[in-house]
């Protein structure tokens, strides 16, 4: 069965702090993806990787940063987090060689204070 | 620009009546895939249904299909024969880049759809 997984379900944060959120999949594939999902707005890219190493700005990267050193690790990080930052993050991989549908994570809910 | 578009941010439906879920896109790849999917109150994301912008044919699953409109740039979801089980945000996406490796994923605002008894 394949998975997905964030990290946390749930987080509390105070501004200013420096936040790591965590996605590991097993599928070995290639692109993973970072979104956060406000009402109405729905899910916006942060960032993708497409590879070890390898990274690219979606529509919304101000303020977050992300590392992909192993294939099956993706981190978002928010050097400073601030309350306009509280959101619910979603992290997605996807086979890009066969396969169509994306695998999502659980989601964390991030709360800054 | 949007990629992805959803213009009804609420859906009304009766139990076992049939609705369409609009979705339109913006892409000058030729080669892209249209997904839906389905966010509960749960939270969690599940995949209902995919077009591959060189398939000839709309994809069907089970009561979901997709009424794909290549030169009008849509992708409309319909679902028949409504459940209430089926009262849950709609997402509309779009995976551009299909022949490389370098693959980007984006969605719509989404649609809320109520399913009434």
């Amino acid at each position: 069965d394949v998975k997905v997984t964030q990290s946390s379900r749930y987080l509390v944060k105070r501004t200013g702090e420096k936040v790591f959120l965590e996605c590991v999949q097993d599928m070995d594939h290639e692109n993973m993806f970072w979104y956060r999902q406000d009402p109405g707005l729905g899910l916006r890219l942060i960032y993708f990787s497409y590879d070890v190493k390898m990274k690219e700005k979606g529509d919304i990267p101000e303020g977050y940063s992300v590392s992909r050193e192993k294939k099956e690790r993706f981190s978002l990080i928010l050097e400073s987090a601030s309350t306009n930052q509280t959101s619910m993050y979603l992290c997605a991989s996807l086979d890009t060689t066969k396969g169509t549908e994306a695998f999502f994570g659980q989601g964390t809910r991030l709360t800054v204070v | 620009a949007q990629k992805i578009t959803q213009t009804q941010p609420g859906m009304f439906v009766q139990e076992k009546e049939a609705v369409t879920l609009d979705c339109t896109y913006d892409t000058s790849d030729p080669s892209y895939g249209l997904f839906w999917y389905k966010q509960p109150s749960s939270g969690e994301m599940i995949f209902l249904i995919y077009q591959g912008s060189y398939d000839q044919q709309n994809a069907t699953e089970g009561r979901y299909s997709l009424n794909f409109q290549k030169a009008r740039k849509s992708a409309n979801l319909v679902i028949s024969a409504s459940q209430l089980g089926d009262s849950a945000m709609y997402f509309c996406a779009m995976r551009e880049g299909l022949n490389t490796g370098f693959q980007k994923l984006v969605f719509g605002t989404g649609t809320r759809l109520l399913v009434s008894p």
